[in-house]
């Protein structure tokens, strides 16, 4: 299966600032990358699809990049109501895989 | 609303079993593949099992196959997951998820979750 490695595995930032989240894929997996958000008791929500294509109602300050192997996500601008985990997922190959999360917290 | 609602989880020692629901709402649920996803804690997610639209094709992850049963109801737009000879790694909160599913095709990537149900596992 296709291991996602996601990097760091949490991060302390201020509002307002641009925060990194990587995602590497332990083989090609072209541009097949979905990103999610999680919050403490609530359902998880899709943000990115395409490894770049926004989900229809997500902020624009959240973007992604990346293909093959390397991804990013940005969030441009930090907010208050990010404050979430946010996990990668291929569905290039079978069985689809997931990375082992990012917390990020508000400093 | 659209909407998934999960319930049927709980506390059960190893060995038991267990039958977790997804209601759905505000769409229609017939038109798509349907999976379950679990998330242990501390851990990341993890795909356990997806069924196509009419219950034709299911798929599972290894450590499951044998032991967890997906099925469906359409006409209760209801999901299903039956969990026998539970284990102690199996404790996780279990997500319901539907899959973008475009022209009845599985897409592997879900554009709507719900709240999770918590199994415990333990004696």
């Amino acid at each position: 299966a296709v291991q996602l490695t996601q990097s760091p595995s949490s991060l302390s930032a201020s509002v307002g600032e641009r925060v990194i989240i990587t995602c590497r894929a332990s083989q090609d997996i072209t541009t097949a990358l979905a990103w999610y958000q999680q919050k403490p008791g609530k359902a998880p929500k899709l943000l990115i699809f395409d490894a770049s294509r926004l989900e229809n109602g997500v902020p624009s300050r959240f973007s992604g990049t990346g293909s093959g192997t390397d991804f990013t996500l940005t969030i441009s601008g930090l907010q208050p109501e990010d404050c979430a985990s946010y996990s990668c997922q291929q569905f290039k190959t079978y069985p689809c895989t997931f990375g082992q999360g990012t917390k990020v917290e508000i400093k | 609303e659209v909407q998934l609602v999960e319930s049927g989880g709980g506390l059960v020692q190893p060995g038991e079993s267990l039958r977790l629901s997804c209601e759905a709402s505000g769409f229609s649920f017939d038109f798509f593949w349907m999976t379950w996803v679990r998330q242990a804690p501390g851990k990341g997610l993890e795909w356990v099992a997806t069924i196509k639209q009419d219950g034709s094709e299911t798929y599972y992850v290894d450590s499951v196959k044998g032991r967890f049963t997906i099925s469906r109801d359409n006409a209760k737009k209801s999901l299903f997951l039956q969990m026998n000879s539970l284990r102690a790694e199996d404790r996780a909160v279990y997500y319901c998820a539907k899959d973008v599913s475009v022209a009845g095709i599985p897409y592997w990537y879900f554009d709507l979750w719900g709240r999770g149900s918590l199994v415990t596992v333990s004696s």
